[in-house]
């Protein structure tokens, strides 16, 4: 079974400034794994994801992300803000071998970026 | 045209219903999957299927029922509604083909009186 721990419920950021969400997971197996983008009334897309190579992954609208793998994390981060990134972040992982592919996700972090 | 779609959008109901929230895609994609969303606890797993013959349960499968009709369409039912699955349910879909990236539909927002 998995778990992940996102620490921050809630992070306010000014517009332009950097952001960093993290995110821990827990896992008897190796996993993949995701941050997924949910903007208000709106379902959840894809922001990027690692399932192997380079530990640096780099997704849409300029946010990129890092799997630490002695650390378990994959922190998310963007250099500089827009208003239209308030929304809210998950971070979710699936199991890499049983091939079952649900999603397990963390409870979420909203980012909230004032002008 | 979204590619995953999902009826009603809203919906409010009183306890002890029976209510069918449906999910249709037009992905072509095998792996359908319902969620629900609790504000600070995230999305979890209800049920997914595989194929049409595939059908297994999730963390949370508890109250619900699900029918795969065809590839495209997958149903979840509450047999008997209660207060505490007022919630935000989502279905999505990937293809398997370890891309590794699920497809979310807009959601349905349920509430159970």
């Amino acid at each position: 079974a998995q778990s992940v721990t996102q620490l921050d419920s809630q992070v306010p950021v000014f517009e332009e400034a950097p952001v960093e969400l993290r995110c821990n997971y827990s896992s008897s197996v190796s996993v993949y794994l995701f941050w997924y983008v949910q903007y208000p009334n709106q379902g959840l897309q894809l922001l990027l994801k690692y399932l192997s190579g380079s530990t640096l992954v780099k997704g849409i609208n300029g946010f990129e992300a890092e799997f630490n793998k002695s650390q378990t994390s994959f922190h998310l981060r963007k250099p500089s803000v827009h208003i239209s990134d308030t929304a809210e972040y998950f971070c979710a992982v699936s199991d890499m071998d049983t091939g079952r592919r649900a999603l397990t996700f963390g409870s979420g972090t909203r980012l909230q970026v004032q002008p | 045209d979204a590619d995953v779609t999902q009826t009603p959008r809203n919906r409010i109901t009183k306890t002890g219903k029976r209510i069918m929230l449906e999910c249709s895609q037009t992905k072509g994609h095998d792996r359908m999957y319902w969620y629900r969303q609790d504000p600070g606890l995230g999305l979890r797993l209800i049920y997914y299927s595989f194929d049409v013959k595939d059908i297994n349960k999730g963390e949370i499968s508890d109250g619900y029922s699900v029918s795969r009709q065809a590839q495209a369409k997958f149903s979840l039912s509450l047999e008997s509604a209660i207060p505490n699955q007022t919630a935000l349910y989502f279905c999505a879909t990937d293809d398997g083909t370890g891309a590794e990236t699920q497809y979310f539909g807009p959601g349905t927002r349920l509430l159970v009186l």
